[in-house]
């Protein structure tokens, strides 16, 4: 049972604003760790897509953002493209755990 | 440039000792802060951290599995091993290895995976 807790999916239509939740606890993304998200697309490897809570890897477009507020994190995509539809993983560090963690998934599906 | 590829078999009998190399480039394991770890993934399921060594050989493990994993490393052949013992039908997925960030918890390299299936 994963501790970082997702919507299963999300959809919207291209161009449009979309945004995926996760949600953790007091002992991974509320201790103050970091929140990273991954894409991965159909049949392919994850892809860090944000580091760092707010960061972007070099070649990430700036349509993807992330946030991170006490125990939740966000990630949101604008101007939403056809290209965008994967699944999404959110991942931290707990404590309780002493691993690493990553969310239950959401699958972004473009009208 | 950071590559890493896994390998190993793809069918394995449960109750068998699975044993996955990865095998990468483009960075030492042998200097400061620099790790490396394994994910796996179910098909249709979530992703889920296995084991991670570092640098200096320590090793951290999922807590419902470190009973069965071992993970090592090669510096010198630029490997990474992981063995699970006891495998059963529910442990079939994707297995990943990836580079950790430096500095950091996620993980901004990954293999392309490979697919082990636990059958009879």
């Amino acid at each position: 049972q994963s501790l970082l807790t997702q919507p299963p999916s999300v959809s919207g239509a291209p161009g449009q604003r979309v945004t995926i939740s996760c949600t953790g606890s007091s002992s991974n993304i509320g201790a103050r760790y970091d929140v990273h998200w991954y894409q991965q697309l159909p049949g392919t490897a994850p892809k860090l897509l944000i580091y760092g809570n707010i960061n972007r890897p070099s070649g990430v477009p700036d349509r993807f953002s992330g946030s991170k507020s006490g125990t939740s994190a966000s990630l949101a995509i604008t101007g939403l493209q056809a290209e965008d539809e994967a699944d999404y993983y959110c991942q931290s560090y707990d404590t309780s755990l002493s691993g690493y963690v990553f969310g239950t998934g959401t699958k972004v599906t473009v009208l | 440039q950071i590559t890493l590829k896994e390998s190993g078999p793809t069918l394995v009998k449960p109750t068998q000792t699975l044993t996955l190399t990865c095998t990468f480039s483009g960075f030492p394991l042998n200097t400061s802060a620099v790790s490396v770890g394994w994910i796996r993934q179910p098909p249709g399921k979530a992703l889920e951290w296995l084991a991670l060594i570092y640098w200096d050989d320590d090793k951290r493990y999922s807590p419902s599995l470190k009973s069965r994993l071992t993970i090592t490393k090669d510096t010198s052949k630029n490997q990474v091993v992981l063995t699970m013992t006891n495998m059963d039908p529910v442990d079939t997925a994707t297995y990943y290895c990836a580079h950790k960030k430096v500095g950091g918890y996620s993980f901004d390299y990954w293999g392309q995976g490979t697919l082990v299936t636990v059958s009879s």
